[in-house]
């Protein structure tokens, strides 16, 4: 199975702020990675696939990179609707897995 | 508008069974693959099991490998997730999620998802 390890776990940001958050994967996935946001109480929501593709309707201030084990999601500008749970998912294999999770939260 | 809709959740004591169901509307049901994730209370996202577009073929969790038949029926634009053995460990919030593509066998990343239904294990 492979392992997806992501980090931080939860980083406190404030409104205007850069932030980045990393998933390693435990081998390399060819870009199948796809990162998901959730708020309190709703279902998650599909932000990017494929490493660095924006799923549409996706506000241009969320991106991707990374290749091989290595991917990051970018937030250029942190805007009060992104306080939320940030998730990667490697796509690569079955069983699908995901990152633990990162907490995105207001400083 | 696509729309997935779980049902069937509920508190059932550990050992016994209990079904879930998702409608889904909005979109060809019978062209693509669709997932059961769940959320224990707290905690992170983790999948529970695909089933191809056809039914023909399915992949299912180590935790849940031999207790959980997943299923559907494409006149009904449903799908079922039958979980047996039920534990404590299983106790979650279970979504029922459209894979993005229709071509890629079981793998995927999952563009829209149900409000869930939650499932409790506990006596």
């Amino acid at each position: 199975d492979i392992q997806v390890t992501q980090s931080p776990s939860s980083l406190s940001a404030s409104v205007g702020d850069r932030v980045t958050i990393t998933c390693r994967a435990s081998q390399g996935i060819s870009n199948s990675l796809a990162w998901y946001q959730q708020k309190p109480g709703k279902a998650p929501k599909l932000l990017l696939y494929g490493a660095s593709r924006l799923e549409s309707g996706v506000p241009s201030r969320f991106s991707g990179s990374g290749s091989g084990t290595d991917y990051t999601l970018t937030i250029s500008s942190l805007q009060p609707e992104d306080f939320a749970t940030y998730y990667c998912q490697q796509n690569y294999s079955l069983p699908l897995t995901f990152g633990g999770g990162t907490k995105v939260e207001i400083k | 508008e696509v729309s997935l809709l779980e049902s069937g959740g509920g508190l059932v004591q550990p050992g016994g069974s209990l079904r879930l169901s998702c409608v889904a509307s909005g979109f060809i049901f019978s062209g693509y693959d669709i997932s059961w994730v769940r959320q224990a209370p707290g905690k992170g996202l983790e999948w529970v099991s695909a089933i191809g577009s056809s039914g023909e073929s399915t992949g299912f969790a180590d935790s849940v490998k031999g207790r959980f038949t997943i299923s559907r029926d494409n006149s009904k634009n449903s799908l079922y997730l039958q979980m047996n053995s039920l534990r404590a460990e299983d106790t979650a919030v279970y979504y029922c999620a459209k894979h993005r593509l229709s071509d890629d066998p079981l793998i995927g990343e999952f563009d829209y998802w149900g409000q869930g239904t939650l499932v409790t294990v506990s006596t």
